[in-house]
């Protein structure tokens, strides 16, 4: 089974500019997340998408991030513009199915991450 | 007072001790626990997962999980040095978010 597919895996931009990251969950995933890792600390969950509804965004900065899922399956993130802050590593995640009766369904798989250096 | 505490360390280990990495958490509703181990330069990768109280034995790893005690704890039997990673308690809030520790640093040492 192939796992959670991002690109690029790395990305360096100025201030300013806008970057986007593309993510593939594993197949058949029905919630997929986005997370922000910076160095020296666990990730943090921007945004959870079950199927293609949102579920939770409420750690999204929205007056720069937006991410969309439109089909379901794979989902991208856009950052514009991007501050210094946003320096960080941008992982993926998804998990296997949407009913909370079974605990599978928290065992969330990473994506190898796209690393952000904003300049 | 932050949702999911570890040490940060570095835990030194020499090669084939015991490691043991412990993680308290905030939220007395939470019911899934998980260990994550992050190479430098890598993404989390999910060795452990608990739910009951008690331990659960996979391979060299067993998590230790107290509810009441609001503790969740990994032990590394006969370490190696490709154990040496950071290791992230993550936790399942109330609100069915996955919230994470910082991480602990293991080092082990030929």
């Amino acid at each position: 089974e192939a796992g959670v597919a991002q690109s690029p895996r790395y990305k360096i931009i100025e201030k300013r500019q806008s970057v986007a990251f593309w993510c593939n969950p594993i197949s058949g995933h029905a919630t997929l997340y986005w997370y922000q890792q910076i160095l020296g600390q666990g990730p943090k969950l921007l945004i959870q998408f079950q199927n293609n509804g949102v579920v939770d965004d409420s750690q999204l900065p929205k007056d720069r991030f937006s991410a969309e899922r439109l089909k379901g399956v794979d989902s991208t993130l856009k950052i514009q513009p991007a501050k210094l802050e946003d320096s960080a590593v941008y992982l993926c995640a998804s998990s296997h199915n949407t009913d909370t009766e079974l605990r599978a369904v928290y065992e969330q798989y990473f994506g190898p991450g796209t690393r952000l250096t904003v300049t | 007072q932050k949702e999911v505490e570890q040490n940060s360390g570095p835990l030194s280990v020499p090669e084939g001790a015991i490691a043991s990495l412990n993680c308290t958490y905030s939220d007395r509703v939470s019911q899934s626990f998980f260990w994550y181990r992050q190479y430098s330069g890598k993404s989390p990768e999910l060795i452990m997962s608990i739910y009951s109280n008690g331990d659960k034995e996979d391979g060299r790893f067993t998590a230790q999980l107290n509810k009441a005690s609001q503790y969740v704890s990994l032990l590394i039997r006969d370490s190696q040095p490709s154990d040496s990673a950071t290791y992230l308690c993550a936790v399942i809030d109330s609100w069915g978010k996955l919230q994470f520790g910082a991480g602990t640093q293991v080092v082990v040492t030929p």
